[in-house]
């Protein structure tokens, strides 16, 4: 069965520097998505993409992070200069359509740490 | 602003008898909900969706009940089973918001043998 994978599974940094979080989609999805779960709280979302660009964001996807399709087959989230508050369990997703009853499925997502 | 919400953190439950979990929404605008199973160290599975139209969607050993008048929104698992345990997420789409899911707090589901 096909599935989102992610890399690393854990990625520890210090405050300021630059991280990346990659994900492979599923091959023949059109949408991707990342969303982020601090420790104990909600799943949030952070920002759409689709045909090279950002459909939707949300106001934590600020100016310090970016998306990027680099390739046919990776999908990237790049946090410009990490804070303590970013901490948190990034997960990617993906989806072969939009709207309703488009399934997302989820990766196993990125334990990132902020020192 | 609007939110999607869950009435109990902590749902425990004896092997093979039905669990309901339940979540309530604020946004009538929404058109589809969503049922997500999160297992301690993976990222949410789809479980089941239901659109605003409906009231009633089956799954295998699965339901969602949809009650629009109080905006409540329910998932219905028949003979728990170990397996289950895990933290269920609802979450909610709107068709004029593009893709982007509303996940509500979550409740932690234990099954006990």
């Amino acid at each position: 069965e096909p599935e989102v994978t992610q890399t690393p599974s854990h990625q520890v940094t210090q405050m300021g520097q630059e991280v990346i979080l990659r994900c492979v989609p599923i091959s023949n999805h059109l949408y991707f998505y990342w969303y982020r779960q601090i420790l104990g709280q909600k799943v949030e979302f952070l920002v759409s993409f689709y045909n090279n660009e950002i459909s939707e964001k949300s106001e934590i996807f600020d100016d310090q992070f970016s998306v990027e399709r680099p390739d046919g087959s990776n999908f990237t989230l790049k946090i410009r200069s990490t804070k303590l508050e970013d901490s948190a369990m990034y997960f990617c997703a993906s989806s072969r359509d939009r709207g309703s009853y488009n399934e997302q499925f989820f990766g196993p997502g990125t334990r990132l740490t902020v020192l | 602003g609007e939110s999607v919400g869950l009435h109990l953190p902590t749902l425990s439950v004896q092997e093979g008898d039905n669990s309901i979990i339940n979540c309530a929404y604020s946004n009538s605008a929404s058109d589809y909900f969503i049922w997500y199973k999160q297992e301690s160290g993976k990222g949410p599975q789809f479980i089941i969706d239901i659109r605003s139209n409906m009231d009633k969607r089956q799954g295998q050993r699965v339901t969602v009940l949809l009650n629009k008048t109080v905006k409540h929104l329910s998932l219905q698992i028949a003979a728990t089973q170990p397996g289950d345990s895990a933290v269920y997420f609802c979450a909610e789409g709107n068709n004029n918001a593009g893709n982007m899911l509303t996940f509500g707090g979550g409740t932690r589901l234990m099954v006990k043998p």
